[in-house]
């Protein structure tokens, strides 16, 4: 049973509007949550996150939102660049770090970003 | 900044042969982690291990082994490959549970078990 769920395999925008990633998850127990960003041949690398105190975090482009009621969370990007292509992880954890901070992962959601 | 390295970047290997995948980090990280990804799947917990000469289980540790005997260096072991360990395999490194520190990976070993 997965607890943390990417519900769009891919997702295809232009140039300079906005991606908008979904991510939901079914353990009310998650209490912090991480987007990676993966590009091919190459390892995750960290993105985004928020604690389950927040319902929104920026950097940058990069905008994270938790809506804990409904379990979900979203990436914004805005605005989208051709090097935003890549494949976009939702990760989740219960506590910060260590045996307590075991990442849950999605499957992953492949952003397509055309000039 | 070499942060994660992985070795080797790719194996192939016969059923029942055995390997070891080896993970180094120069940042003097206290937590290490290795992670399979498969087809169309995120990233799975294999086992982890929060300092030096610990290991803990993950969500999949069936048929895997590992070892930190040094801090910088966590290696994971195939005892007797099969072909269901075809997989990329993912190091990563995160400095401790104090604060929210984020997962640093390295770019994966693909293996593939004939």
């Amino acid at each position: 049973d997965q607890q943390v769920k990417q519900n769009s395999p891919s997702l295809s925008v232009q140039e300079g509007r906005i991606s908008i990633l979904n991510c939901d998850y079914t353990n009310s127990m998650f209490d912090y949550f991480l987007w990676y960003k993966k590009y091919p041949a190459e390892g995750p690398t960290f993105l985004i996150s928020i604690s389950s105190i927040k319902d929104k975090n920026e950097d940058g482009r990069f905008t994270v939102f938790l809506n804990k009621s409904a379990k979900h969370l979203s990436l914004h990007i805005v605005p989208s660049q051709p090097g935003d292509s890549a494949v976009y992880f939702c990760a989740a954890s219960v506590g910060y770090g260590g045996s307590q901070g075991n990442l849950i992962f999605g499957k992953g959601t492949k952003l397509s970003v055309k000039p | 900044n070499a942060g994660v390295t992985q070795t080797p970047k790719f194996r192939v290997l016969k059923t029942g042969q055995s390997m070891t995948l080896l993970c180094a980090q120069d940042m003097n990280h206290e937590y290490m982690y290795w992670y399979r990804q498969d087809p169309g799947m995120g990233l799975r917990l294999i086992h982890y291990s929060v300092g030096e000469g610990t290991t803990a289980k993950g969500e999949v540790p069936d048929g895997y082994n590992v070892s930190r005997l040094k801090k910088q260096n966590f290696l994971l072991g195939l005892e007797s490959a099969a072909p269901s360990q075809t997989s990329v395999y993912f190091c990563a490194s995160s400095r401790d549970s104090k604060l929210n520190q984020p997962q640093h990976f390295g770019d994966g070993t693909r293996l593939s078990i004939l």
